[in-house]
């Protein structure tokens, strides 16, 4: 049982690239959630699903996409990176909105 | 929108000592709060929770919380620190999740920075 699970762990991308953040949870939890943590800044939430088929927008969705076609899986998509976008990515995952599970994270630098 | 304040970017502790960490939150309606702990290089780990009930929560590793309506305040406590307490902790509230676009979700404060000195 792995919980939560985020590949890759550490990336590096050149501007206007573009990658997705993979997450995968063997919990069966509806709740999926992508936060993106910088430095001082605590974490701001970017997309959420409530379950497969459903997503939505967090705080910051601007230059990110999500899709959730499984219960399991809840990738995130930058199309075309920017500077701005380097961060450290968090998936979580919660069987409402009362607390969550998170992975290690995904470290995105942007050049 | 609600916000979490957690005023202390640093602070430093004696192994052994008392710690307390501050936080304070403004939100509407009874707030969802939580403490989360971070340690270098690892995801968020939930200490404690409080929904209602008790204000005195307890949670793992030996931390607690109290919940003050009165003064927004939900600090988390611990009688005697140890080294491997050295982390970032998080305070958070759950807000409001809006159907057709948005959502408050889980806000976290930008967290505090606890250094255990041996």
């Amino acid at each position: 049982n792995a919980g939560v699970t985020q590949t890759p762990k550490f990336r590096i991308l050149k501007i206007g690239q573009s990658m997705t953040l993979q997450c995968t949870q063997d919990m069966n939890h509806n709740y999926m959630y992508w936060y993106r943590q910088d430095p001082g800044m605590g974490l701001k939430l970017i997309y959420y699903s409530v379950g497969a088929g459903i997503t939505d927008k967090g705080e910051v969705p601007n230059g990110y996409n999500v899709s959730r076609s499984t219960t399991e899986d809840f990738p995130l998509r930058l199309e075309l990176a920017a500077p701005s976008q380097t961060s450290v990515y968090f998936c979580a995952i919660g069987t409402d909105w009362d607390e969550a599970f998170f992975g290690q994270g995904t470290r995105l630098t942007v050049v | 929108a609600q916000s979490v304040t957690q005023p202390d970017i640093h602070i430093t502790v004696s192994e052994g000592a008392s710690l307390e960490l501050r936080c304070n939150y403004s939100y509407g309606a009874t707030p969802y709060l939580f403490w989360y702990v971070q340690s270098p290089g690892q995801g968020l780990q939930l200490l404690l929770k409080y929904f209602s009930g008790d204000t005195l929560v307890q949670g793992i590793k030996g931390f607690e919380a109290e919940f003050k309506r009165s003064q927004s305040s939900f600090n988390l406590r611990k009688p005697s620190v140890h080294w491997s307490d050295a982390a970032e902790y998080f305070c958070a509230v759950v807000g409001r999740v809006y159907s057709g676009g948005g959502a408050d979700g889980l806000t976290f404060g930008k967290g505090t920075h606890l250094i255990i000195q041996p």
